[in-house]
């Protein structure tokens, strides 16, 4: 079935320090892929998108980057803050055009002061 | 000015009762979700409405029953609330529109059900 998975669920950083999330999934015809961040409390948060036909894009301190080839995608975060602090989700839009989207597990990223 | 705001935000309940969760949207989207998030945080589809209509129903069981009686509202009524029931329901909207293309979705604060 349809699946995104994400390599581990904590991800620990210093404040200042770069951060990676990853992600991989598994449905090739996924041509839309999103991440969010969910504080504790509050509901999942938009933070960059990105289609398949990019392998690259950059927000403010984020970078998205996306790997067909090998169905990875990943998050960057530049000198992460603890504001920061929170779950993060990578989703799929699967072989669907219904707007729904597949979510992973979720990864937590504590800052450390 | 809440895009997307859901009500109640805490609901506790006992086994066997009913309860609605109402959703709206001022965003102007033409496609509203409801998402449930369990104890590890996992995100899963329930229902899809677009322009009122019933897209997606991700084999919910029968005693939950969505209601969208215009495109800025998807209401979940529940019948029969069970243990299993207890987690944090999210309501969701997007603009899919003709082209059908992926966008964003916007997500209400969640409401947490504790059936007891």
């Amino acid at each position: 079935g349809e699946s995104v998975g994400l390599h581990l669920p904590t991800l620990s950083v210093q404040e200042g320090d770069n951060s990676i999330i990853n992600c991989a999934y598994s449905n090739s015809a996924s041509d839309y892929f999103i991440w969010y961040k969910q504080e504790s409390g509050k509901g999942p948060q938009f933070i960059i998108d990105i289609r398949s036909n990019m392998d690259k894009r950059q927000g403010q301190r984020v970078t998205v980057l996306l790997n067909k080839t090998v169905k990875h995608l990943s998050l960057q975060i530049a000198a992460t803050q603890p504001g920061d602090s929170a779950v993060y989700f990578c989703a799929e839009n699967g072989s669907s055009n219904t707007g729904k989207l597949i979510f992973g597990q979720g990864t937590t990223l504590q800052v450390k002061p | 000015d809440t895009a997307v705001s859901q009500t109640p935000k805490y609901l506790v309940t006992q086994m066997g009762n009913d309860k609605s969760i109402k959703c709206e949207q001022n965003l102007g989207h033409d496609t509203m979700y409801w998402y449930k998030q369990d104890s590890k945080k996992f995100l899963k589809i329930m229902f899809s409405y677009n322009n009122k209509e019933l897209i997606i129903n991700e084999t919910v069981p029968n005693r939950f029953s969505p209601k969208s009686p215009d495109k800025a509202h998807l209401n979940l009524h529940i019948n029969s609330l069970e243990l299993g029931d207890s987690a944090v329901y999210f309501c969701a909207s997007s603009q899919i529109g003709q082209r059908s293309t992926n966008e964003k979705l916007f997500f209400g604060s969640g409401t947490q059900l504790s059936v007891l």
